[in-house]
């Protein structure tokens, strides 16, 4: 079975700081995805950012970005310019790439971020 | 709009009152699952299903019922609630292998 461990339950940040989360899996597949969800205090799932295990180069949205380190099963979020609107619970979440599985998120415990004016 | 749409939004109950929570796509996906979010746990997944007719247990399967008559509907079903259900849920529907899209989410407590 796959773990998702974020170790930060809680950061905060000085608006137009960067800020990284850290998150760490455990899994013996070998194809899967990683993502980052941020979910606002109006409780929406809103995907951040993804990662396919098999792309070494790590992904970007603007102002986010991983560091994907797949022998070492880290995947950090860093997020860039922070920004009040930030202000969220971030999950990290692994999705094994099997049919079977049926496109199961398995997350991590959350980190809250708050962006401190 | 692409959307998932869950009902009720809020919803208190009492202990062993049947209940069902709705969720429907609009995006004809294949793939639908429901989650429950705990503080300090994330979210896990309590069934999943594939296509219609076709559902699985996920990790925490315990007192919830599921069906999937048709690709658009995946209502999950508490037939007798208990306290520890209180929770957040949400529906999530893809394709396979592709990016999940979250319903809004259904605060649950059972009094």
């Amino acid at each position: 079975a796959q773990t998702v461990t974020q170790s930060q339950p809680e950061m905060s940040v000085q608006e137009a700081e960067t800020v990284t989360l850290s998150c760490t899996y455990d899994t013996s597949e070998s194809n899967y995805y990683l993502f980052w969800y941020k979910q606002p205090p109006s409780r929406q799932m809103i995907l951040v950012i993804r990662q396919e295990a098999y792309k070494q180069q790590n992904a970007t949205e603007n102002r986010f970005s991983v560091n994907f380190q797949k022998a070492a099963k880290s995947f950090s979020l860093k997020i860039s310019d922070s920004q009040l609107g930030d202000t969220a619970m971030y999950f990290c979440a692994f999705m094994k790439l099997v049919k079977a599985a049926g496109n199961k998120l398995t997350f991590g415990g959350g980190t809250r971020v708050l962006v401190k004016p | 709009e692409a959307q998932v749409t869950q009902n009720p939004r809020y919803l208190i109950t009492v202990t062993g009152k049947k209940l069902t929570v709705t969720c429907s796509q609009n995006m004809n996906h294949e793939y639908m699952s429901w989650y429950r979010q705990d503080p300090g746990l994330g979210l896990r997944q309590i069934y999943y299903s594939m296509n219609v007719e076709v559902t699985d247990k996920g990790d925490v399967p315990e007192g919830y019922k599921v069906s999937r008559k048709e690709k658009r509907n995946f209502p999950l079903i508490l037939e007798s609630p208990s306290p520890n259900q209180t929770s957040l849920y949400f529906c999530a529907s893809s394709l396979s292998g592709g990016r999940q899209y979250f319903g809004p989410g259904t605060r649950l407590t059972v009094t």
